[in-house]
């Protein structure tokens, strides 16, 4: 079937630095894309969706960015917090039903 | 406070046994699913359910079973058929039916299954 992946497993960042996690799809019918954070033991947490008619949208610190063109879509979190340290999922739906890429694991040093 | 409550959070099952997760939301959601995740991996949609009484099998439904007899909650029996089912189960639900798209899915704090 179709699939999300994302480029890197983990990413290391400095606190206050911006951060950059990186999803891949290759569904081209993918019409609505979901970022999840789930920190260790944990429920994954809603952070920001973005419909595939709009190619940016923000959040509280985050801003998500969908190019359509080269099936990508990316999470920015501004002035990283250890509170961000955490698993990051993009998901993908097609005719409503999610698809979750690997997850990408965000480190926070201090 | 409003959410998806699963119960409990730690279970262990003895081999060939049938052990139920529970799963209430009070969000009046109409769908509601459950996923699989095991350790540094995605998620695996196990079943779901669009509306009471009716429920549709995801991509790894073999050796699960579930009902929906009321709106609010959505049990998950894994049953001894289920030959690996040490993971984590997550319980989700979306204010409409998983065809529609743009409806965004919420998750619960997730139940732990270990065999013994």
């Amino acid at each position: 079937g179709e699939s999300v992946g994302l480029h890197l497993p983990t990413l290391s960042v400095q606190e206050g630095d911006n951060s950059i996690i990186n999803c891949a799809y290759s569904n081209s019918a993918s019409d609505y894309f979901i970022w999840y954070k789930q920190e260790s033991g944990k429920g994954p947490q809603f952070i920001i969706d973005i419909r595939s008619n709009m190619d940016k949208r923000q959040g509280q610190r985050v801003t998500v960015l969908l190019n359509k063109t080269v099936k990508h879509l990316s999470l920015q979190i501004a002035a990283t917090q250890p509170g961000d340290s955490a698993v990051y999922f993009c998901a993908e739906t097609s005719q409503g039903m999610l698809t979750f890429g690997g997850g990408t694991r965000l480190m926070v040093k201090p | 406070d409003g959410g998806i409550t699963q119960s409990p959070k730690y279970l262990f099952r003895k081999e060939g046994q049938n052990v139920t997760l529970s799963c209430e939301q009070n969000l009046n959601h109409d769908a509601m699913y459950w996923y699989r995740q095991d350790p540094g991996q995605g998620l695996r949609l196990i079943y779901y359910s669009q509306i009471v009484n009716d429920f549709q099998k995801g991509d790894i439904a073999e050796g699960y079973s579930v009902s929906r007899e009321k709106k609010e909650s959505f049990p998950l029996t894994v049953t001894s058929a289920q030959k690996n089912p040490t993971a984590f189960y997550l319980c989700a639900s979306s204010l409409g039916t998983p065809r529609r798209s743009g409806n965004t899915i919420y998750f619960g704090e997730g139940s732990w299954l270990t065999v013994v």
